[in-house]
């Protein structure tokens, strides 16, 4: 079966830097989450959106920007890389129609910020 | 700012023997609470969606049940078995206009030693 698909699975960049995460949710999922989670920490909410229109905001830096794309695609985008942002960035997809179903996760991507 | 935690934050049991753990999470404008098994080098993956008060789930030696009116849930693992060994996520998802959004707790690493 079709899982979330993120990529690159491994990214190291220098400060200062930008980077872009890219997340390919379950064909026929509307909605998309992105979380980061920080060594040691539980994920945090960073931003998500239904139908290619963000729906949620969460704790995501100004430096930080995100999108869906007609195929459902998103990407999160990130620039003036610190330090702090090394973390796991998870994206998530589900339906709406699907209430009871719990969110898919892909594999994540380890951005290592040097 | 919701507050989601798990207990306790590691577990170490053996083989064969039963272990249950807690999550608590806001008792007002819930929706669902989620419970994930997240392994090493793998994604998280959803185990249950609760919603309704007094539910219980289960599958296989897993089962999780809910009480919304205090704000916990428990799930319970029958005969840890060393596959079982993953850091378990519970995630509360508030009502109105979340948007689906999940607030994790820290997680319980749980180590099933043969």
């Amino acid at each position: 079966a079709a899982g979330v698909i993120q990529s690159p699975r491994h990214l190291i960049k220098e400060k200062r830097e930008t980077a872009t995460l890219k997340c390919y949710p379950i064909p026929r999922h509307d909605t998309v989450y992105w979380y980061q989670q920080g060594p040691g920490q539980d994920p945090q909410f960073l931003i998500s959106f239904y139908e290619k229109m963000q729906s949620d905001k969460g704790s995501i830096p100004d430096r930080f920007s995100a999108q869906q794309f007609s195929d459902y695609h998103s990407e999160l985008n990130m620039s003036s890389l610190e330090l702090g942002d090394s973390a796991l960035y998870f994206c998530a997809s589900t339906s709406t129609e699907w209430g009871s179903e719990g969110y898919t996760f892909g594999s994540g991507t380890r951005l290592t910020v040097v | 700012i919701l507050n989601v935690e798990q207990s306790p934050q590691s577990l170490h049991v053996q083989e064969g023997d039963s272990t249950n753990f807690t999550c608590s999470f806001p008792s007002s404008n819930f929706y669902a609470l989620h419970w994930y098994r997240w392994e090493t080098a793998k994604s998280p993956e959803a185990l249950f969606v609760m919603t309704l008060n007094g539910d219980e789930k289960k599958k296989g030696r897993i089962s999780a049940t809910l009480n919304t009116k205090e704000g916990y849930s428990y799930l319970y693992i029958k005969g840890s078995q060393p596959e079982d060994s993953a850091t378990y996520l519970c995630a509360f998802r508030a009502g109105g206009t979340s948007y689906g959004k999940l607030t994790f707790g820290q997680g319980t690493i749980l180590t099933v030693h043969p």
